[in-house]
């Protein structure tokens, strides 16, 4: 089983900042990887899939990489709709795994 | 667009079987697969498992034992039922588009888009 690690698990940013989200996964996912953002009393939201593509309708400022173990979410410019939690979610072997989740809030 | 909406009882009594319904409206629920994920209050996400309208199904291996996953294409709907449930399955369960098949050599094991959720607790 595919263990995933997220860090930090709250992130402390002011609004218009760069913020950078960490997973990590316990072997290999290759790029089979997704990102999810919760707001408070709502459902995930997917954001990217394949490591790096930007679901239908997500803002160019949310951008992610890496492949392989290490992966990162980048947020370019934070606006307030952007504070919530944040979820990584590995596809490539079963059981589909998420990760425990980072917490962007407001500086 | 796809929307997805879950139902059933808010509360569930320890050892008894919960049991939730998602009803899928704005597309076909043939040719697509379809999970149940849960979170415990204030927790991460756990999978449960997965249905394809022909009925194949695939569960977490920590859930296996107690879960059952159906679905009904006449109603456009598929259901959970997890058996013997305890203060520890007390969290919100949504239902979700996803995985979806594989393309080539391409995995598509995301999930898009999700319901609302809903918040079942288990207590005497």
């Amino acid at each position: 089983e595919i263990v995933m690690t997220q860090s930090p698990a709250t992130l402390s940013v002011s609004p218009g900042e760069r913020a950078t989200l960490s997973c990590r996964a316990s072997q290999t996912v290759s790029s089979n990887l997704a990102w999810y953002q919760q707001k408070p009393g709502q459902a995930p939201r997917l954001l990217i899939y394949g490591a790096s593509t930007r679901a239908t309708g997500i803002p160019a400022r949310f951008s992610g990489s890496g492949s392989g173990t290490e992966f990162s979410l980048t947020i370019s410019s934070l606006q307030s709709e952007d504070f919530a939690v944040y979820y990584c979610q590995q596809y490539n072997d079963w059981p589909l795994a998420f990760g425990q989740g980072t917490k962007v809030e407001i500086k | 667009q796809v929307q997805l909406q879950e139902s059933g009882p808010g509360l569930v009594k320890p050892s008894e079987t919960l049991s939730l319904t998602c009803t899928v409206s704005g597309a076909s629920i043939r040719g697509y697969y379809w999970s149940w994920i849960r979170q415990p209050p204030g927790m991460g996400l756990e999978w449960i498992g997965y249905i394809y309208y022909s009925g194949t199904t695939n569960y977490n291996p920590s859930l296996k034992s107690r879960v059952t996953i159906s679905v009904d294409t006449s109603k456009n709907q598929f259901s959970l039922n997890l058996s013997s449930v305890t203060a520890a399955d007390t969290a919100v369960y949504y239902c979700a588009r996803g995985p979806a098949p594989v393309v080539g050599a391409t995995l598509r094991r995301w999930f898009d888009p999700w319901g609302q959720g809903t918040l079942v607790t288990v207590s005497s």
